[in-house]
């Protein structure tokens, strides 16, 4: 079935180091989402990609859709504690009804 | 502001109740979703539906069902909890399916002794 796979399962850093979390795709997807989920929250919105190579940016987040819409990548610059959490890329399933989500990348990060 | 809401935010239930999750949510959202929450596991897709009493099964349907009874209300039940169902379950509705955000609730997390 459709898998969408993210690495690394972990990451620690050292704030002001940057951090990368890759996502990848067994099939072509028509748009790609991430979300953010806090320790002992619940995951939440952060921004959807649309295009073929779309690159869009929050800040120090910085968002890819790879050019065959498979793969995705979210880059923070200079990491600070306050970008603890989960970070999940989620993607429509083959139908289009539903999200598949992949198994995230947690970030820790000491000061 | 998109709020859901869970009805419980902690369960404790013996193996072999039934056990009923309720979601809420006030955007009028066509679509509805249970995922469950493991640890290394990510989020995997129970049920979901897209209107009322339509639903269709996720990637692990196996020992839930799940009632849509009113646009704004999906609920989660388990017909005989066991302990391999202990989880952080988490709701979330959209306006539209896999191509609009989703908003989720702040989780329930069930533990079955």
């Amino acid at each position: 079935g459709q898998q969408v796979m993210q690495i690394p399962q972990y990451q620690h850093v050292q704030e002001g180091e940057d951090f990368t979390t890759y996502c990848n795709s067994s099939t072509t997807l028509s748009n790609i989402q991430w979300y953010k989920q806090r320790p002992g929250g619940h995951p939440v919105f952060l921004i959807q990609l649309v295009k073929s190579g779309e690159v869009k940016k929050q800040k120090r987040l910085t968002f890819q859709f790879g050019e065959a819409k498979k793969n995705s990548s979210l880059h923070i610059t200079a990491t600070q504690t306050t970008d603890v959490g989960t970070y999940f890329c989620a993607g429509p399933n083959q139908a289009g009804t539903a999200l598949i989500f992949g198994k995230g990348t947690t970030l820790s990060v000491s000061s | 502001d998109v709020k859901v809401t869970q009805s419980s935010r902690y369960l404790v239930k013996r193996t072999g109740e039934k056990v009923f999750l309720e979601c809420v949510q006030d955007m009028d959202h066509e679509n509805m979703f249970w995922y469950r929450q493991d640890p290394g596991l990510g989020l995997r897709l129970i049920y979901f539906s897209y209107d009322v009493k339509m639903k269709e099964k996720g990637d692990i349907p196996e020992g839930y069902s799940v009632s849509r009874e009113k646009k704004e209300r999906f609920s989660l039940i388990l017909e005989s909890a066991s302990t391999n169902q202990t989880s952080m379950y988490l709701c979330a509705s959209s306006l539209s399916t896999g191509n609009t955000e989703a908003f989720f609730g702040q989780g329930t997390r069930l533990t079955v002794v």
